[in-house]
């Protein structure tokens, strides 16, 4: 069965500081990984997804994650927080078969200036 | 061009009712989606068809139920629409992954926020 845990429901950082949003998955086989953002009162948009290639994925606005197999880990990092990144951040795993999604509680991230 | 979209954006009703919401993709894409997000932003997959076939159906009361047309239509009908109804709704479509069985990511609608009084 697969599933993700994200750590901490809401995360603070000041405007410019490193962004780091924790998400751990389990997974009986190596899985497809993706980190979506839902602005308010929006949908959701994909950041990034990682599909067994680099194990380093780079995605939109400035935020990548890092797949650690050891660790079974897949946590999202930016350098430096922006107002404009507060939202909130869901991780999630896939079947690799049927498209289907177990999305993480999702994290609520909060840009202090 | 909006890629999936959603009618009615907002739609309030009373206990009892029964209501549709409408989801679109103009992406091409074989496969469509329903969520439902709840106060806590949890968010739980519904249903899935692939193809206007139903290939996911989660454990979801028999009063949602979705109807396909066609492959760039899911809409979700609610017969007897009860307080705890209340969420966002998602719609969400994707690419078939197909005999290599290659994953594509999914694209989200806006959401239809339903409130049941």
């Amino acid at each position: 069965a697969q599933s993700v845990t994200q750590l901490g429901s809401h995360v603070s950082v000041s405007e410019g500081a490193l962004v780091l949003l924790r998400c751990n998955y389990s997974s009986s086989v190596p899985p497809y990984l993706f980190w979506y953002v839902q602005y308010p009162n929006q949908g959701l948009q994909l950041l990034l997804k990682y599909t067994s290639a680099a194990t380093l994925v780079k995605g939109i606005n400035g935020f990548e994650a890092e797949f650690k197999k050891s660790e079974t880990s897949f946590h999202l990092t930016k350098p430096s927080a922006h107002m404009s990144d507060a939202a909130e951040y869901f991780c999630a795993v896939s079947k690799n078969t049927g498209n289907q999604f177990y999305f993480g509680t999702g994290t609520s991230l909060t840009v202090i200036p | 061009d909006t890629a999936v979209s959603q009618t009615p954006k907002y739609l309030v009703t009373q206990m009892g009712n029964d209501k549709s919401i409408k989801c679109e993709q103009n992406l091409g894409h074989d496969t469509m989606y329903w969520y439902k997000q709840d106060s806590k932003k949890f968010l739980k997959i519904m249903f899935s068809y692939n193809n206007k076939e139903l290939i996911i159906n989660e454990t979801v009361p028999n009063r949602f139920s979705p109807k396909s047309p066609d492959k760039a239509h899911l809409n979700l009908h609610i017969n007897s629409l009860e307080l705890g109804d209340s969420a966002v709704y998602f719609c969400a479509s994707s690419q078939d992954g197909g005999r290599l069985k290659l994953f594509y990511e999914q694209y989200f609608g806006p959401g239809t926020r339903l409130t049941v009084t």
